[in-house]
């Protein structure tokens, strides 16, 4: 059963400062794996996609990276800002999967 | 623009009293799903749909319905609603399950209540 992990469940940081955000995984048989951002009570906007045979995505400030080997992803966000302050979430598919199985999220305060 | 909308984004109801939480794509997904958000337990699969006229439980189906009679739409249904479904829904879509590379797209979230 494939488990998806992000750790720390929560981060604070100064404004300015780089976020680095983990995601893990158990199950390394995976089509996709894709990062999103949750503002509280809000739906979820779509940040990444990573393919499985990709090992980074980029987009304006925000970088992930996946080594699928390791079961892992991380998702950098460069020079955050009070507005990057939401809860962000990655999801896996498995490979001939039906759902997205997602993590426990990782809440950011950027404090200005 | 290419967007999953649900409709109503917020809902209270009495135990009881069937209701119908509705789903609509403009993209031509063949995919379609629907997922919970609880505190403490993260986003969990209800439904899932591969095609109209196709649809699978999920994690947690237990005291929901759905229906796929049009592509662009997969409304869940709550025969008998009760306090435990009390909790944050999502409607998502995708062109496929079955190709690397497809993005998932999720509306903006049901706001559900039994009272």
């Amino acid at each position: 059963k494939q488990e998806v992990t992000q750790i720390p469940a929560a981060l604070s940081v100064p404004e300015g400062e780089n976020l680095v955000l983990n995601c893990s995984f158990t199950d390394s048989a995976i089509y996709n794996l894709q990062w999103f951002r949750q503002d509280p009570g809000k739906g979820l906007t779509s940040l990444l996609l990573i393919q499985s045979s990709q090992r980074e995505q980029t987009s304006g400030r925000l970088n992930a990276s996946l080594d699928k080997s390791s079961g892992r992803s991380t998702l950098y966000i460069a020079a955050s800002q009070p507005g990057d302050s939401a809860t962000y979430l990655c999801a896996v598919i498995k490979a001939a999967g039906n759902k997205l199985t997602f993590g426990g999220g990782t809440r950011v305060l950027v404090k200005p | 623009e290419a967007q999953v909308t649900q409709n109503p984004r917020y809902l209270i109801t009495v135990t009881g009293k069937k209701l119908t939480v509705t789903c609509s794509q403009n993209m031509n997904h063949e995919y379609m799903s629907w997922y919970r958000q609880d505190p403490g337990l993260g986003l969990r699969q209800i439904y899932y749909s591969m095609n109209v006229e196709v649809t699978d439980k999920g994690d947690v189906p237990e005291g929901y319905k759905v229906s796929r009679k049009e592509k662009r739409n997969f409304p869940l249904i709550l025969e008998s609603p009760s306090p435990n479904q009390t909790s944050l829904y999502f409607c998502a879509s995708s062109y496929s399950m079955d190709v690397a590379g497809t993005e998932a797209f999720f509306g903006q979230g049901t706001r559900l209540t039994v009272v």
